[in-house]
């Protein structure tokens, strides 16, 4: 069965520092896809990111970047220099590649910068 | 660029109530998902429909129906609204099963 684990459920930093977010996902798919979503106190989901179960390299864009470790099982995503516009629940997610029809996220980690 | 467009935005019902909620997906995108979102929770996949067919079922309760038009907007049908179907609603859409968009949701609430 597919799970996502985003084990802190609430992290709080100061503006500037860096933060990192934990993703642990379990699948018996050999391919999936794996997501990063932002959900700001307005309410909307915004994709940041999908890397495909083949596609190991680490991404950077910005300020944020994502570790990808097949090893571990994990996806875990980092802000760097965080501002105060980052604050949102972020939501890790899973879906199987082939069908691609439904994505399960995880419960979310709800992140706070403060000023 | 245009985004998937979902109406309306905040719904008010009775308990019994039936409620209509609309998804306009992006221009040419085939798919459409609609998911779930009860406060202080993930969302929760519901269903999903490529090409006007559905292709996936999740937890959608029997009051709820949904379907997809020729002209790819979709509806969620939801009959006797009970106080736990309070939630965000949101509807996403992609072309060929690609990445999914999400609409910015409506806000239900049963009271």
């Amino acid at each position: 069965a597919q799970k996502v684990t985003q084990a802190q459920t609430e992290i709080s930093v100061v503006e500037k520092e860096d933060v990192t977010l934990d993703c642990v996902y379990e699948t018996r798919d050999t391919t999936y896809y794996l997501f990063w979503y932002k959900q700001p106190p307005s309410g909307e989901l915004v994709f940041l990111i999908r890397r495909n179960s083949f596609d190991e390299q680490n991404e950077i864009s910005g300020r944020y970047s994502w570790n990808f470790q097949k090893s571990t099982s994990s996806f875990n995503f980092t802000i760097t220099a965080s501002q105060v516009v980052d604050s949102a629940v972020y939501f890790c997610a899973l879906s199987e590649a082939e069908r691609d029809d439904k994505i399960i996220f995880g419960k979310g980690t709800r992140l706070h910068i403060l000023p | 660029a245009a985004g998937v467009i979902q109406s309306p935005r905040h719904l008010i019902k009775e308990k019994r109530e039936t409620a209509t909620l609309k998804c306009y997906p992006i221009p040419r995108h085939d798919t459409v998902y609609w998911y779930q979102q009860g406060p202080g929770q993930d969302p929760q996949f519901l269903i999903s429909f490529y090409e006007k067919m559905q292709s996936d079922k999740g937890s959608i309760p029997d009051r709820f129906s949904a379907q997809q038009f020729s002209d790819y907007h979709s509806e969620l049908n939801m009959s006797s609204l009970e106080l736990g179907d309070s939630a965000l609603y949101f509807c996403a859409s992609s072309l060929n099963q690609n990445i999914q968009y999400f609409g910015a949701g409506t806000r239900l609430s049963v009271l």
